[in-house]
């Protein structure tokens, strides 16, 4: 069975200062995909990003970037100079092939950027 | 294009009554997915259509039920409310890739 550990519950930066999510995985497949989304106070779940097992290229996008390792079953997230708009709930989720429309969330991580 | 919608937005029923969720996907999207978040079990898959097929589903009682009609729109059904069925039920569709789901707004089910 798949599972998604988000160890960090609550993180609160100060605008303009980094912030790394962390997320671990587990799976016996080897063909699996990774996703962010972001959940803001409003509640809808926003994409963020998508990752197959094949590609560990790291990926950046403005001021965010997602580091894959497989060798640690790792997908973190960075937010480069954060800001109040970043404040949100933050998912890290797996699917497995066969099964690719079935998510598994970790619990999130609830960040609150403060001006 | 217009996002995934889901009506209603908020719902009150009490215990024993059945409640209908309806979710409209995006235009072109086949794939209907539904999860129930709650603060202690987070987010949790229920599960998910696909050409008016279920496709995957997760472990949640017969209580919990969906179908999905020609046009992609999704509904699904809880019956016999139980008071740990408040949540927010969630609704994505999806084109073609894998996992990368577009989520509605979600319905805020009160059981009381």
């Amino acid at each position: 069975a798949q599972k998604v550990t988000q160890a960090q519950t609550e993180i609160s930066v100060v605008e303009k200062e980094d912030v790394t999510l962390d997320c671990v995985y587990e799976t016996r497949d080897t063909t699996y995909y990774l996703f962010w989304y972001k959940q803001p106070p409003s509640g809808e779940l926003v994409f963020l990003i998508r990752r197959n097992s094949f590609d560990e290229q790291n990926e950046i996008s403005g001021r965010y970037s997602w580091n894959f390792q497989k060798s640690t079953s790792s997908f973190n997230f960075t937010i480069t100079a954060s800001q109040v708009v970043d404040s949100a709930v933050y998912f890290c989720a797996e699917g497995v092939k066969g099964s690719n429309y079935k998510l598994t969330f970790g619990k999130g991580t609830l960040l609150t950027v403060n001006p | 294009k217009a996002g995934v919608t889901q009506t209603p937005r908020y719902l009150i029923k009490t215990r024993g009554q059945q409640v209908t969720l309806s979710c409209s996907p995006i235009s072109g999207h086949r794939s209907v997915s539904w999860y129930q978040q709650t603060p202690g079990q987070g987010l949790q898959f229920l599960f998910e259509y696909f050409s008016e097929t279920q496709r995957n589903k997760g472990n949640f009682p017969g209580r919990f039920s969906g179908r999905q009609f020609s046009n992609s729109r999704s509904e699904m059904n809880v019956s016999t409310l139980e008071l740990g069925d408040s949540a927010l039920y969630l609704c994505a569709s999806s084109f073609a890739l894998p996992g990368e789901q577009y989520f509605g707004p979600g319905t805020r089910l009160t059981v009381t």
